[in-house]
């Protein structure tokens, strides 16, 4: 069974710093780009980040450029998010996915909170 | 920044069609992507590539793409249909991901 499963996620103050991580099984990881993507309470679903298969290629929404840093351990089956100054509009559930024609399946997502 | 624009609400009577919207410059060359999301879970992919339905879907979920706007269509929704859909593309450099603003889907 292809799943994904992510942890890392809490309560931190602003200006804090987390790293979500993405633990991946059933599938070949090493072939799959792969997504971050978040929710804030109540709110619609926002692209953060994809990663090539070789984690040479990244790109970044532009809310969180320059703060957030997507990486991966192949070796591991492993998908990570860096993520430093964060602020309260940071908070919401973040959900890691696989891109397989769309993105598909997506993990149960973990709630990053940031407030003081 | 690329947006993608949906209507908010969409509301249908069981058996009914529904059709839910999705705008944006780029789709006339991008491919677009929905998702159904019911509440308290995690998206679903529920078409891909304009038209194409995952293994799994049931077959009155299709999709369409003409110009700037793509359509989900659900035919003879039902009831268990209720749920936000968001459409999903890549911006004109191909290179970033959006999702549109979502729409909440009634069926009673």
């Amino acid at each position: 069974e292809v799943q994904l499963v992510e942890s890392g996620g809490g309560l931190v103050q602003p200006g804090g710093s987390l790293r979500l991580s993405c633990a991946a099984s059933g599938f070949t990881f090493s072939s799959h780009w792969m997504h971050w993507v978040r929710q804030a309470p109540g709110k619609g679903l926002v692209w953060v980040s994809h990663i090539s298969t070789d984690g040479g290629s990244t790109s970044y929404a532009d809310s969180v450029k320059g703060r957030f840093t997507i990486s991966r351990d192949n070796a591991k089956n492993t998908l990570y998010l860096q993520m430093n100054s964060l602020r309260a509009e940071d908070t919401a559930v973040y959900y890691c996915a696989r891109d397989n024609w769309g993105l598909i399946p997506w993990g149960q997502g973990t709630l990053v909170t940031v407030s003081s | 920044s690329y947006e993608l624009t949906q209507p908010p609400s969409v509301s249908v009577s069981p058996g009914q069609t529904a059709r839910i919207t999705c705008s944006g410059d780029a789709l006339p060359k991008k491919y677009a992507y929905w998702y159904q999301q019911k509440s308290g879970q995690a998206p679903v992919l529920v078409i891909y590539e304009d038209s194409k339905r995952p293994s799994g879907i049931p077959e009155r979920f299709s999709g369409s793409s003409s110009g700037t706007m793509a359509t989900l269509t659900i035919s003879g929704a039902q009831v268990e249909d209720e749920a936000d859909y968001y459409c999903y593309s890549k911006d004109s450099s191909g290179n970033r991901w959006v999702f549109g603003g979502g729409t909440k889907l009634t069926v009673l």
